[in-house]
């Protein structure tokens, strides 16, 4: 299986900061790499596909970039509403695997 | 709009059996592979097993494989997932997820509590 290593596993920030968190695969899985929001209580939300796309209607302060092993997800002014765990998931080849999660605080 | 809803959950003991549902609505859920993901409490996510469009095809992880076995009805519009020989460590909420052309899932359920005790 495709072991996928995020980090940092929590991180502490304040609206108007710039984040970025780091997403590492054991193996090339070249674009095919997920990002997630999940806020507690709720389901995850599909923020950025393959590596860099982003999803209609997530804020552009969003960003993915990367490809191969190493991938990132910045987002460039934390607004109040970012503040939740982020996932990043290999869709490259079966079982998918997930990041164990990056929980952002305030 | 898409809608995913699932049923099921429930307080079952080790080596005991549970079938989820999942009730869809809003897209032509024949032309779409669907996942099911679990998250025990405090956890990550982990992705359980899918079925391709027509039920012809079938991955699972290798946490549940030859114990948990995916199915859907498309005339129904819902997908299911039968857990038998269920652990403590299935203890979790279910989501089924809806995959999209592109990698990844664009839609989920509310999610399902699974918990296994005795």
């Amino acid at each position: 299986d495709i072991q996928m290593t995020q980090s940092p596993s929590s991180l502490s920030a304040s609206v108007g900061d710039r984040i970025t968190i780091t997403c590492r695969a054991s193996q090339d899985i070249g674009n095919y790499l997920v990002w997630y929001q999940q806020k507690s209580g709720k389901a995850p939300k599909l923020l950025i596909s393959n590596a860099s796309s982003l999803q209609n209607g997530v804020p552009s302060r969003f960003r993915g970039s990367g490809s191969g092993t190493e991938f990132s997800l910045s987002i460039s002014s934390l607004q109040p509403e970012d503040f939740a765990t982020y996932y990043c998931q290999q869709a490259d080849r079966f079982p998918y695997t997930f990041g164990q999660g990056t929980k952002l605080e305030n | 709009e898409v809608h995913l809803v699932e049923s099921g959950g429930a307080l079952v003991q080790p080596g005991g059996s549970l079938r989820l549902s999942c009730r869809v609505s809003g897209f032509d859920f024949s032309s779409r592979w669907m996942s099911w993901v679990r998250q025990a409490p405090g956890k990550g996510l982990e992705w359980v097993g899918n079925i391709k469009r027509d039920g012809s095809d079938k991955y699972y992880s290798g946490s549940v494989k030859g114990r948990f076995t995916i199915s859907r009805d498309n005339a129904k519009n819902s997908l299911y997932l039968q857990m038998d020989s269920l652990i403590v460590d299935d203890t979790a909420v279910y989501y089924c997820a809806k995959e999209f052309g592109d990698p990844g899932f664009d839609a989920w359920g509310q999610g399902t509590l699974v918990t296994v005790s005795s």
